[in-house]
């Protein structure tokens, strides 16, 4: 499994953009990179995903160069509501046989200051 | 479509004792995976099961198990409780199927205080 390493933790403030870099160097060919977000006392939740070039949903952007060593998360115009803890997974998502190999590393505390 | 609900939400227990923690995935969805949450250690993962079958394990000693039923309802169960099993307990259901995604649905989690 490919280890991941992200800062520890990011201050922001309200309405700036923040951008989350994870390195994954030894990543394999089927891996996917995933972000999850997850509030004090929830669960996870999923953010996005992807595997290379650029992936845009309705709440982040995900940046993959071409070599996929690492990735960056951008929260674009964060409020405080986005002070969350946000962890970068890397693994095969289709190899069902193997099952949930998923493997959460410390993540990234984001806090955002008004 | 409900969410993934774990039961019960807090409980306190002493040391020795054991405990049963429960996880309704959501409908459909047929891999349960359990993770322990502490401030120290962070997310770690715990097992995972599928059509009843533990597919993977976590490095954590065997007072920790668990078992998946027949509607894909799993169970937690950790014995001779500990001091350092204080945690939040989290359940995660997954569709897994064809080409899903892999997402994982969590529950609210399992907070679990040992005295």
């Amino acid at each position: 499994l490919a280890k991941t390493t992200q800062p520890i933790s990011m201050d922001s403030y309200e309405g700036q953009e923040v951008n989350i870099t994870c390195s994954h160097n030894n990543i394999a060919t089927n891996d996917y990179i995933t972000w999850y977000q997850q509030f004090p006392s929830q669960g996870p939740r999923f953010i996005i995903q992807g595997y290379k070039t650029k992936v845009t949903n309705e709440v982040a952007s995900l940046f993959i160069p071409a070599d996929r060593k690492s990735s960056t998360l951008s929260l674009p115009r964060v409020s405080l509501s986005d002070t969350a803890v946000y962890y970068c997974l890397v693994g095969d998502i289709f190899v069902k046989a193997a099952g949930n190999k998923l493997t959460f590393g410390g993540g990234t505390r984001v806090l955002v200051k008004p | 479509k409900a969410g993934v609900t774990q039961t019960p939400r807090y409980l306190i227990k002493t040391r020795g004792q054991q405990v049963t923690l429960s996880c309704s995935p959501i409908s459909g969805h047929r891999s349960v995976s359990w993770y322990q949450q502490t401030p120290g250690q962070g997310l770690q993962f715990l097992f995972e099961y599928f059509s009843e079958t533990q597919r993977n394990k976590g490095n954590f000693p065997g007072r920790f198990s668990g078992r998946q039923f027949s509607n894909s309802r799993s169970e937690m169960n950790v014995s001779t409780l500990e001091l350092g099993d204080s945690a939040l307990y989290l359940c995660a259901s997954s569709l897994d199927v064809g080409r899903s995604t892999g997402e994982l649905f969590f529950g609210e989690g399992s907070r679990l205080t040992v005295l």
